[in-house]
């Protein structure tokens, strides 16, 4: 069974711009949840998705934003990047319901120049 | 505020040597502690859930067990290949349906043969 996948592995991007991050999470789970793990510091939740609609934010601007597909395929959106959005983005998927592990991908490594 | 905190930060064990490592937490309410493995660069990969005070779980040299303020994840004999960050995570029944996981900062394991 093919786990969590995340698109790109790395991605190199400029102040200001955006990035734009994607994930699939495993086969038959609904919920999709984005964390922010940035050097020296632990895993910060950013985002929950499940059955198409956002259902809790962390504590991170507005500028980090993201969806959900029909597919329960994930993208994560970080528009004016700033040097401190530097971070491994970690995508996670549980099935739902009373099953509350989650399951994590790769990352993607972003690096802000 | 929900608060999770690992010590030690860095331990350092001869293969063949046991030890533990200690999960303290302060949350509203306890929904699940969550044990995650992670290998530098690479994402948290899943090892136990525990539920409620007194649950232990095992997985090969690994025991997981739970108190009603901490975890302990205990180590037999540990190999090098043992050697990684130890992630420690709690999701709370505060707030309604959040799903989130609070993170602590992890202890690095390393194994010397």
């Amino acid at each position: 069974e093919a786990g969590v996948t995340q698109s790109p592995t790395h991605l190199i991007k400029t102040r200001g711009q955006q990035a734009t991050l994607r994930c699939s999470p495993i086969s038959g789970h609904t919920s999709v949840y984005w964390y922010q793990q940035a050097l020296g510091l632990g895993l910060q939740f950013l985002l929950w998705y499940d059955e198409g609609e956002e259902r809790n934010r962390g504590n991170f601007p507005p500028r980090f934003s993201g969806r959900q597909f029909p597919n329960y395929s994930s993208e994560l959106n970080v528009n004016a990047l700033e040097l401190e959005d530097s971070a491994l983005y970690l995508c996670a998927s549980s099935a739902g319901g009373a099953q509350e592990t989650q399951y994590f991908g790769p990352g993607t490594r972003l690096l802000v120049l | 505020e929900d608060q999770v905190t690992q010590s030690p930060e860095a331990l350092r064990l001869q293969e063949g040597e046991s030890s533990s490592l200690n999960c303290s937490y302060t949350v509203s309410g306890l929904r699940g502690l969550f044990w995650y493995r992670q290998d530098p660069g690479k994402g948290p990969e899943f090892l136990f859930t525990l539920y409620s005070a007194g649950e232990e779980k095992e997985k090969e040299r690994l025991k997981a067990t739970l108190t009603k303020k901490e975890s302990f994840l205990h180590i037999t004999a540990p190999k090098p290949e043992d050697s990684a960050t130890y992630l420690c995570a709690v999701q709370t029944n505060y707030g309604g349906a959040t799903n989130k996981l609070i993170f602590g900062t992890g202890t690095l394991l390393a194994v010397q043969p």
